[in-house]
């Protein structure tokens, strides 16, 4: 069964970077889209970017500037990595996959991960 | 970006009623692109109704979409316990894919 799990620190410092890891299971990453939303008490969900099938990447200019999406399709894990944080950056952080057929649902999530940045 | 403004933003109802939550978008979105997620507390957001009026799979018949150009609805014929939960719409048109604000569900 399909299955997405996120994976990452807990507590970052302000300025710091965040790497968050999601692995999956149940479908290949080369037939997926993979989204990345993250929830903040501040503005509530936001979407992020996505990094297509192929491998190539689409970022919400809101963070474009600091954010990066990665994969690794041996390991079936896709990556996020943000820059500069900031304490509005606490949150939630989703994967979801894409359900594809162009419409920009996601129809598989993962549980999530909590991000508290604070020095 | 496309701003979705959900209304309203709380609902107070009674088991077996009928409930409808409104997302207009600030500019014209194909039907195909607007979706409608659950999420109750401590849980990531569940699709519920994709492109407009398809249920997800395993969702219950008494959950339904409809709508078309920047004015959509999602309806719940007969409100169940389990549907307590934030309803949201989202958008997969255009880049930022935005998010509505919420509607908060809760029963009297």
């Amino acid at each position: 069964q399909v299955q997405l799990k996120e994976t990452g620190p807990g507590l970052v410092q302000p300025t710091q970077t965040l790497s968050i890891t999601c692995t999956v299971s149940g479908f290949s990453l080369t037939s997926y889209y993979m989204q990345w939303v993250r929830q903040t008490p501040g503005k509530g969900l936001e979407w992020m970017g996505f990094i297509r099938s192929g491998g190539s990447t689409e970022y919400n200019s809101e963070f474009k500037s600091r954010l990066s999406i990665s994969r690794d399709t041996s390991k079936n894990q896709v990556f996020l990595k943000m820059n500069s944080l900031k304490t509005e950056d606490t949150g939630v952080y989703y994967c979801a996959r894409d359900q594809g057929y162009y419409s920009g649902a996601f129809d598989y999530w993962g549980q999530g991960v909590m991000v508290t940045v604070s020095s | 970006a496309i701003v979705l403004n959900q209304s309203p933003s709380s609902i107070i109802a009674s088991q077996g009623e009928k409930v409808t939550i409104t997302c207009r978008a600030s500019s014209s979105i194909s039907s195909n692109y607007l979706h409608w997620y659950q999420q109750k507390p401590g849980a990531f957001p569940k699709l519920v109704i994709y492109s407009t009026s398809y249920r997800a799979s395993g969702v219950p018949s008494r959950f339904s979409g409809s709508g078309s150009g920047t004015s959509y609805s999602f309806t719940i014929s007969r409100v169940e316990a389990e549907d307590v939960a934030t309803y949201y719409c989202q958008q997969g048109s255009s880049n930022p894919y935005t998010f509505g604000a919420g509607t908060k569900l809760e029963l009297k």
